[in-house]
């Protein structure tokens, strides 16, 4: 099973201010298949990254990712009142299909 | 407008069985493998199961295999997951989510259903 680690748990910031969000496998995530995802209180989550840097349909490109193998990150290059959210990541190249713990980023 | 409705969802008592839907519209449902993932109150995600566009290939979490079946219904545009022995541990959000492609393995989940709950107490 690949085990997917993200810091930091809690990222405090204020709006406009970049956010980078880390994601370690550990083992190589074949064909960079993962996935970043959003998700608000009370709401389901949100594709927001595929394939480690491909942004789904709709997404604004303040977000970006990066990454292969083992080590892959989000960055949100300005954040927006609506971006204060919890990110998971989750890699989709191997059964079982494993989310990392999240990561909150919230408002400082 | 695609959309996933689940439902099914309910309190129930330790060892004791619960059947959640998931009803699917606005595409091919036939087309596309889908999964169940979960939520536990105040946790992450946790992929549950899944299963590919004819039913061909599923899979499932250790912590659910052997008591959880997945299953499809492509005439009625619906998946299913049949739980059985449940535990206070399986208490979370369920939602069914849409994979973009036919089969589970290097595909991602690009649509998610709201959830239903599913509450295993005594």
């Amino acid at each position: 099973e690949i085990v997917l680690t993200q810091s930091p748990g809690t990222l405090s910031l204020s709006p406009g201010e970049r956010a980078t969000l880390s994601c370690r496998a550990s083992q190589s995530v074949s064909s960079s298949s993962l996935a970043w995802y959003q998700q608000k209180p009370g709401q389901a989550p949100r594709l927001l990254i595929y394939g480690a840097s491909t942004r789904a349909t709709g997404i604004p490109d303040r977000f970006s990712g990066s990454g292969s193998g083992s080590d892959f990150t989000l960055t949100i290059s300005g954040l927006e009142p609506e971006d204060f959210a919890v990110y998971y990541c989750q890699q989709y190249g191997s059964s079982p299909y494993t989310f990392g713990g999240g990561t909150k980023v919230e408002i400082k | 407008e695609v959309q996933l409705v689940e439902s099914g969802g309910g309190l129930v008592q330790p060892g004791r069985s619960l059947r959640l839907s998931c009803a699917a519209s606005g595409f091919t449902f036939d087309d596309y493998a889908m999964h169940w993932v979960r939520q536990a109150p105040g946790k992450g995600l946790e992929w549950v199961s899944g299963i590919s566009w004819n039913s061909g290939r599923v899979g499932y979490a250790d912590s659910v295999k052997g008591r959880f079946t997945i299953s499809r219904d492509n005439a009625k545009n619906s998946l299913y997951l049949q739980m059985n022995s449940l535990r206070v541990e399986d208490t979370a959000l369920y939602y069914c989510a849409k994979v973009f492609g036919i089969t589970m393995v290097g595909y991602y989940m690009d649509v998610w259903g709201k959830g239903t709950t599913v509450t295993v107490s005594s």
